[in-house]
């Protein structure tokens, strides 16, 4: 059964810093996505990450994937209070998109 | 383009009570999906249909059951609601098998 770890499950930033949210999953998988949560309100797709090694950036916001060691990466530069919300990895079980997420992190950035 | 709707938004009802919730979209997606998130658990899947006239089940099925009515509308019908259903269901679609999946505002359902 595939398990999905994220961590921290909380993470409370200051303006400016840098900072890295892991994802951790039990089996063989190339297929990550990164979606984030706004409080009382739907996910929104950040990263679909496809392949061994592959690296998306959006902003303040990279992604990596690393399929040997099965974890991904979302790093965040120099955070912003807009950047507050919940992120969530969710990786498919097998090519039918069946995804399973992780908990979530929920990030607070204060100023 | 709407994108992926949801009704209704909330729901009460008493154990034993059946409902159906409705999900459309207008992306022309051939995926659909169906999934509850509880509190700490992050989402789950209930149902998914990968294209239009076939539907599987996912990690969580007992107590739902699924219609893809057409390409564009995929409900959810819970038949004898239970406590364990109180949930916020979302609705999700894909264009194709492995793409980023688009999710619906949600249906905030309370089983008393």
């Amino acid at each position: 059964e595939l398990k999905v770890e994220q961590n921290p499950l909380f993470l409370s930033m200051q303006e400016g810093k840098n900072y890295t949210i892991y994802c951790n999953y039990s089996t063989t998988s190339d297929r990550l996505y990164w979606y984030r949560q706004d409080p009382g309100k739907s996910l929104e797709s950040l990263f679909v990450l496809l392949s061994n090694g592959a690296v998306k950036q959006e902003g303040r916001l990279m992604a990596s994937l690393d399929t040997k060691a099965r974890l991904s990466t979302l790093h965040i530069t120099a955070a912003v209070h807009d950047l507050s919300a919940t992120y969530f990895c969710a990786v498919d079980t097998e090519y039918g998109n069946k995804l399973v997420f992780g908990a979530g992190t929920i990030l607070r950035v204060k100023s | 383009n709407a994108g992926v709707t949801q009704t209704p938004k909330f729901q009460v009802l008493k154990t034993g009570q059946s409902m159906t919730l409705q999900c459309a979209q207008d992306m022309n997606h051939n995926s659909m999906y169906w999934y509850r998130q509880d509190p700490g658990m992050g989402l789950r899947l209930i149902y998914y249909s990968a294209s239009e006239g076939t539907t599987d089940k996912g990690e969580v099925p007992n107590g739902y059951n699924v219609s893809r009515l057409n390409k564009r509308e995929f409900s959810l019908r819970l038949e004898s609601a239970a406590p364990s259903q109180t949930s916020v269901y979302f609705c999700a679609s894909s264009e194709v098998l492995a793409a980023a999946q688009y999710f619906g505002p949600g249906t905030r359902l309370t089983v008393t």
